[in-house]
């Protein structure tokens, strides 16, 4: 079976750091993908991570430790247009087994 | 350079009613795969295409079904439609031997049974 969790909400202040954490429970793992979804938007790409580490990809991070079944994506710099749905996924064989998403508010 | 494409955009359907819905893929993208994303909710997967068959099935009925044609544009058909099955339908498309879960999605069908 897959379980993925991640935070329903969070906000956080324009400017600021704010780190989007991700627990999962999957029966196949071929890597950690981040998408970030803008209300009545499509899914974008972000991220991902196959080995355990950080990623850096711009203003965006993304951790992952395998053995823990953990990850987590890190908005550094936050601006207004961060505001939005972040989905974490976990590829299996040759789907995207996604979370429920992370609603993003940054405030003024 | 199109992106996904997928059409129609919004349809309402009754319960008991078949739907089609129809995707391009973003040129030079040879693999299709197709999600159920409720409100609220992180996209499910139902199948995904490539060279014309169905290689992976997600936990969905057999209602659900498929087809990729030779220009690897794909369909996706919903039998016996039931309030449940309200929700966007987000075609995926990507190219085999890049990374796998790197996927470009369409806009989607957003579906309402009535």
């Amino acid at each position: 079976g897959q379980n993925i969790d991640q935070p329903t909400e969070m906000t956080a202040t324009e400017g600021a750091i704010v780190q989007i954490n991700c627990t999962y429970q999957t029966s196949g793992f071929n890597g950690l993908f981040w998408y970030q979804q803008h209300a009545g938007e499509a899914p974008t790409f972000l991220s991902y991570n196959v080995l355990d580490g950080l990623e850096e990809k711009g203003r965006f991070s993304s951790f992952l430790s395998r053995s823990k079944g953990y990850s987590y994506l890190l908005l550094k710099e936050l601006q207004m247009k961060d505001s939005a749905s972040y989905l974490c996924a976990v590829s299996s064989g040759y789907a995207l087994n996604f979370g429920k998403g992370t609603s993003l508010l940054v405030t003024p | 350079d199109a992106g996904v494409t997928q059409s129609p955009t919004h349809l309402i359907k009754t319960r008991g009613q078949q739907v089609t819905l129809r995707c391009s893929p973003k040129s030079g993208h040879d693999t299709v795969s197709w999600y159920q994303q409720a409100l609220g909710q992180g996209p499910q997967f139902i199948f995904q295409y490539y060279e014309e068959e169905e290689r992976q099935r997600g936990n969905f009925p057999d209602r659900f079904s498929g087809h990729q044609f030779p220009n690897y544009s794909s369909e996706l058909n919903v039998n016996a439609l039931w309030l449940g099955d309200s929700a966007l339908y987000l075609c995926a498309s990507s190219v085999r031997g890049r990374l796998a879960g790197e996927l470009f999605f369409g806009e989607g069908s957003r579906l309402t049974v009535l």
